[in-house]
């Protein structure tokens, strides 16, 4: 199983709500990514998780709020969002191992959720 | 800093062969990726190649790598109407588990 699964795949809020979104893996990855990508762009990235600790926060806004349940799974919980972060966010893994210091493995994306904010 | 730089419009005829370039600028870059996304989806690894490398095939894609001029390339043969998607080049430090993505070339195959 090479797949990353992302629910919802669609998602319309509105500016008071509050909503999650999902992403597991079975490959046995122990790092997550979270990244959001406007259209025509490349994906940003926003939050790393290694070993379920969070490791990189790219200084995003604390109305997105990650969480790492365990090694299978991710949440992005969202929280008073504004119009402009409508976006896909996108969910990754890679095996994150170290081997003589070095990181193997590429990432894994999900298909995505894509986030409308009335 | 690091910085990974692509064109932004390929436009091919169903049949010839595309091809992708990418420069960045970090000399350490270890690992360097091909991702493909289609409209509406995830990205998709294509495919890797080592720095150590010169050259990778597999089946109708060619990585070619020239560490020298810090050029990275992927040719498509035969390019089919399938194959219009956006084309991220991204490099890794071995050091990181986090690659730098280019901006995407938007790839657009005619009948």
């Amino acid at each position: 199983d090479t797949e990353v699964t992302q629910t919802p795949k669609h998602l319309v809020m509105g500016m008071t709500n509050k909503k999650s979104l999902k992403c597991e893996q079975h490959m046995g990855h122990r790092a997550m990514y979270w990244y959001k990508q406007k259209a025509k762009k490349p994906p940003e990235l926003m939050f790393v998780y290694s070993y379920e600790k969070l490791s990189i926060n790219e200084s995003v806004p604390s109305r997105f709020s990650p969480e790492c349940p365990n090694s299978s799974l991710l949440n992005l919980h969202l929280h008073a969002l504004q119009p402009e972060d409508s976006a896909l966010y996108l969910c990754a893994s890679s095996s994150g191992i170290f081997d003589r210091g070095q990181i193997t493995g590429e990432l894994f994306f999900g298909e995505g959720s894509r986030l409308t904010v009335l | 800093g690091e910085d990974v730089e692509q064109s932004l419009f390929l436009s091919v005829r169903e049949g010839d062969s595309s091809v992708i370039n990418c420069t960045y600028t970090d000399s350490s870059s270890t690992y360097l990726y091909w991702y493909k996304q289609e409209p509406g989806a995830g990205l998709q690894l294509l495919t890797y190649i080592f720095s150590n490398m010169d050259m990778k095939q597999d089946q109708r894609l060619t990585v070619l790598l020239n560490k020298k001029d810090k050029h990275l390339s992927l040719r498509i043969a035969d390019t089919q109407t399938g194959d219009s998607a956006i084309y991220f080049c991204a490099e890794r430090t071995g050091g990181s588990y986090i690659p730098t993505f280019g901006r995407g070339t938007s790839l657009i195959v005619h009948p």
